[in-house]
């Protein structure tokens, strides 16, 4: 399997740019995870999926940010208008939950610069 | 709530150092247990898991872990470092009421050559 995939791996936009990131879980997998990764802040879950059906987005900061997941396999995190805070990595994860466990696998991230 | 602490937030060390890095949890149920890897500019990496069975779990590149119920630990171990183990290392736990890790703030491994 490929793993997770995500693109674009690095985006550099301006300040009220809109910006869609994309992912593709490893096929199988029921669950999705939005993750983003800041020096200051650290690793926080953003969102998650189950079976496409969003299960908990009390990690999104604000009203900024949405997720979609119109099928099993692809999701898109968005942002609109985009800020200068939003600068950081985000992780897309998939998992599988055989057996109880949740084993996640990441994708390789977003870089995103807002500008 | 669930949660996860690591004990240590920055470790330096020198090639060929033992290392021992602490994670406890809380959480009242059946938990998984988790320690992740992310090397510089990359993306997280299972090291080792624990679900069920002998406590101790072995993991990759000579990683080991320990589960101790009653202290409610999960603390990643190496006899020996190298160079290239510097990363930054994550605890984390799975729970199955929601299906989501919950992960720890993480340590980062500095080894000197």
């Amino acid at each position: 399997d490929a793993g997770v995939i995500q693109s674009p791996r690095h985006e550099v936009t301006e300040m009220g740019q809109e910006v869609t990131l994309r992912c593709k879980p490893i096929s199988g997998h029921d669950y999705l995870f939005w993750y983003r990764q800041t020096m200051m802040r650290g690793l926080e879950l953003l969102i998650y999926f189950n079976n496409n059906v969003p299960i908990d987005d009390s990690g999104m900061p604000e009203d900024r940010f949405s997720a979609k997941m119109p099928n099993a396999s692809f999701s898109t995190l968005k942002i609109q208008p985009s800020e200068p805070r939003d600068s950081a990595v985000y992780f897309c994860a998939s998992s599988f939950t055989d057996r109880g466990t949740y084993e996640q696998y990441f994708g390789p991230g977003t870089r995103l610069t807002v500008t | 709530a669930q949660s996860v602490s690591q004990h240590n937030h920055h470790v330096i060390l020198s090639e060929a150092a033992s290392l021992e890095l602490g994670c406890n949890y809380s959480y009242g149920g059946t938990v998984n247990l988790f320690w992740y890897v992310q090397y510089p500019g990359q993306h997280l990496q299972l090291l080792l898991k624990y679900f069920s069975g002998d406590p101790l779990v072995k993991g990759i590149k000579g990683f080991e872990a320990e589960f101790i119920k009653s202290k409610f630990s999960f603390n990643l171990r190496k006899p020996s470092v190298q160079w290239s183990d510097t990363a930054e290392y994550f605890c984390a736990v799975g729970s199955s009421n929601t299906g989501k890790l919950i992960f720890g703030q993480g340590t980062t491994l500095q080894v000197k050559p």
